[in-house]
């Protein structure tokens, strides 16, 4: 079956941590997403790549990283810069041309202890 | 820059219809997007209009008034699996992502 898996669904870290959290599809998407949920809250972009070896920053990217080295993997690293990383973080992908229509992975819960 | 205002929470009965509404402001226009997320879920795409209009998905509908800067989504037949957010969205002014509203949460009693 195609779609996007995130891992793990629960992570726990200390402060001051660099952390890096897992997303990959085999559903031969180019666009790949990150965004970040906090509780009663949209979902607020963090990066988004296009295209292999490109990235774009999104309205919340400062204290985070992304690699986007293979078309199936756009992993997201929470640095120690963030300041305020608890969170739930959702991965997502689409076709470049119907961006309207993301698929999302089942998210990771990060809390930083 | 985009940004897109919806109600925080409604409550309707089973077998009940609800609208919720959605005001954009955008630099470009390149559609409006709705998506259902259950509590701890993953968003889940339920429709798009990319002109004015009414697009129908058996119980669930949307409309856009570009004119308005407005949509809705429309639930019919409300049951008690349709407890969810809702979010509005639309493309950025690069047209290259999603910029989402803040949601709204449904309730639906018996």
């Amino acid at each position: 079956d195609g779609g996007i898996t995130q891992s793990p669904k629960y992570l726990f870290r200390k402060e001051g941590q660099n952390v890096t959290l897992s997303c990959e599809q085999n559903l031969n998407h180019d666009a790949m997403y990150w965004y970040r949920q906090d509780p009663g809250q949209g979902l607020r972009l963090i990066y988004y790549s296009q295209i292999v070896n490109d990235f774009q920053k999104g309205d919340i990217a400062e204290g985070y990283s992304v690699s986007r080295e293979k078309k199936e993997s756009f992993p997201l690293t929470v640095t120690s810069a963030q300041k305020n990383p608890t969170a739930f973080y959702l991965c997502a992908s689409s076709t470049d041309s119907t961006i309207n229509e993301q698929f999302f992975g089942p998210g990771t819960r990060l809390t930083v202890l | 820059g985009q940004s897109l205002e919806q109600p925080s929470e409604v409550t309707a009965v089973e077998g009940a219809i609800v609208q919720i509404n959605c005001t954009y402001q955008t630099s470009g226009f390149y559609g409006l997007s709705w998506y259902q997320q259950h509590d701890g879920g993953a968003p889940t795409f339920l429709s798009y209009n990319g002109l004015d209009g009414l697009e129908e998905t058996g119980r669930f509908s949307s409309f856009l008034s570009r004119s308005d800067s407005y949509g809705y989504l429309l639930l019919q037949e409300l049951q008690m699996k349709d407890s969810a957010s809702y979010f509005c969205a639309v493309p950025n002014q690069a047209g290259t992502a999603l910029i989402f509203g803040k949601g709204t949460t449904l309730s639906v009693s018996s």
